[in-house]
């Protein structure tokens, strides 16, 4: 079966780095584009982008331009996605989640959820 | 970015009742939408996409329309489990963008 599992949670101070993985098991890893969400406590979904697991391209809402890299190993069938100069804003959790198109296009539309992990970013 | 507005912001409801929450787009996006349904600490499932295709395995209860800028999602006989938080989400241009989430409380 479909699993995208994360990596746990982080605390993390003003101004430091986190990344967090995905690794993903029960399918073609490079056959599906997988995306990085985060929902802020209380809040709603805000998507932040994409990587093509194949080629390793990848695309970012302008939001996370400079900011946020994802990348991935395909020896080991995992995503990561790291994000820089955190602040308290970036307190969330988040995911990944599998496209549900093949990755000839990315349809946006995600069918597999990773758990989630909690990111907290503390002065 | 394209603006995404759900109404009602939350409602409650009955078991056995039909429920209709809609979703605004602010440009036209076609039929490039999704709903997903959310449970406390759990990950969004997806329940429609395409604006009107049921994922598989969702009950058929679940229905969507709409195509353009208005869309639909139909729950036409509530069951206890499906007292949650719903999300429609667009993909027809970047960045992919949610609307504020509808929540669905028991009665």
């Amino acid at each position: 079966q479909v699993q995208l599992v994360q990596s746990g949670a982080e605390v993390k101070k003003t101004g430091a780095s986190v990344k967090v993985s995905c690794k993903a098991s029960g399918y073609s890893f490079i056959g599906y584009y997988i995306h990085w969400l985060r929902q802020a406590p209380g809040h709603g979904l805000e998507w932040m982008g994409w990587i093509h697991p194949n080629s390793g391209g990848t695309s970012y809402a302008q939001k996370f331009q400079g900011r946020v890299t994802m990348t991935r190993d395909t020896s080991i069938t995992t995503a990561y996605m790291e994000l820089n100069r955190v602040i308290s804003d970036d307190t969330a959790v988040y995911y990944c989640a599998r496209d549900s198109h093949g990755t000839d296009y990315s349809s946006g539309f995600v069918d597999y959820w990773g758990q989630g992990t909690l990111v907290t970013v503390s002065s | 970015d394209i603006q995404m507005t759900q109404s009602p912001s939350s409602v409650s409801s009955s078991v056995g009742d039909r429920v209709t929450i809609t979703c605004r787009a602010s440009r036209d996006i076609s039929s490039w939408l999704a709903w997903y349904q959310q449970k406390p600490g759990k990950a969004p499932e997806l329940l429609i996409y395409a604006a009107s295709f049921l994922e598989s395995g969702v009950p058929s209860r679940f229905s969507g329309s709409g195509s353009a800028t208005d869309f639909t999602l139909t729950i036409s006989s509530l069951q206890p489990e499906d007292f949650a938080t719903y999300y429609c989400q667009q993909t027809n241009s970047f960045p992919y963008t949610f609307g504020q989430g509808t929540k669905l409380e028991i009665k």
